[in-house]
């Protein structure tokens, strides 16, 4: 079946400090990629996507992103966490030429001062 | 508006009573999608429109789920005999005309069945 990993439940890091979330993905082709972020009471805010070409996408908020086809993998990067960066983040996939978008379970990010 | 918008923000009901939740997309977005997320679960997909047409509803949990579009703009979500498994935070989305366009997202409602 279809679906996205996110392996970890919860990451804890301190401020400025590197994050990576890792993300895979089971498909057959190459989906569509997306990492969205969720703040407490919100709805969710893409920060990337990547549909095709450089395998390493710029977001948001300092964010990227690299697609390596070899793992089926799409981790989120940040070079320097910033406090306010604690949320939870969701991977999503779009299989090609389909409507219904696959999210992994999230992963919650904690940020110690 | 600006965003895609969600009514109630909060919602708390007596199991076995019905309820409906809201949702205004962004002017212009034909594609609108509803999704539940519930506590330590990620995003579980419910419907998705397109104008106001549902291709596939076979996300709906049950049959006491239904949804309708009107206009293409407005949705509604209609939970009826709610149970307490209803219980999560319902989101919609919408987005300019489906297929990989990024979905935007309301903040959601959060139902409570007691």
């Amino acid at each position: 079946a279809q679906s996205v990993t996110q392996p970890d439940i919860h990451i804890t890091v301190s401020e400025g400090a590197s994050l990576e979330l890792r993300c895979n993905y089971s498909y057959g082709a190459t989906p569509y990629l997306f990492w969205y972020v969720q703040s407490p009471g919100q709805g969710l805010q893409l920060l990337l996507k990547y549909f095709s070409g450089d395998t390493l996408v710029q977001g948001i908020k300092g964010f990227e992103a690299e697609f390596k086809r070899s793992q089926s993998s799409f981790n989120l990067r940040k070079p320097s966490v910033h406090w306010s960066d604690a949320a939870e983040y969701f991977c999503a996939a779009l299989p090609s030429g389909t409507y219904k978008y696959i999210f992994g379970t999230g992963t919650r990010l904690k940020v110690l001062a | 508006g600006a965003g895609v918008s969600q009514s109630p923000s909060n919602k708390v009901t007596e199991k076995g009573k019905d309820v409906e939740l809201r949702c205004d997309p962004i002017s212009g977005h034909t594609a609108l999608y509803w999704y539940r997320q519930s506590l330590g679960q990620g995003l579980e997909f419910l419907i998705y429109f397109q104008g106001n047409s549902a291709p596939d509803k076979s996300g709906l949990p049950s049959d006491r789920f239904s949804a309708e579009r009107t206009g293409g703009s407005v949705s509604t979500l209609t939970i009826q005999r709610t149970q307490q498994e209803d219980s999560a935070v319902y989101l919609c989305a919408s987005s300019l005309y489906g297929g990989n366009q990024p979905q935007h997202f309301g903040d959601g409602t959060r139902l409570s069945i007691l």
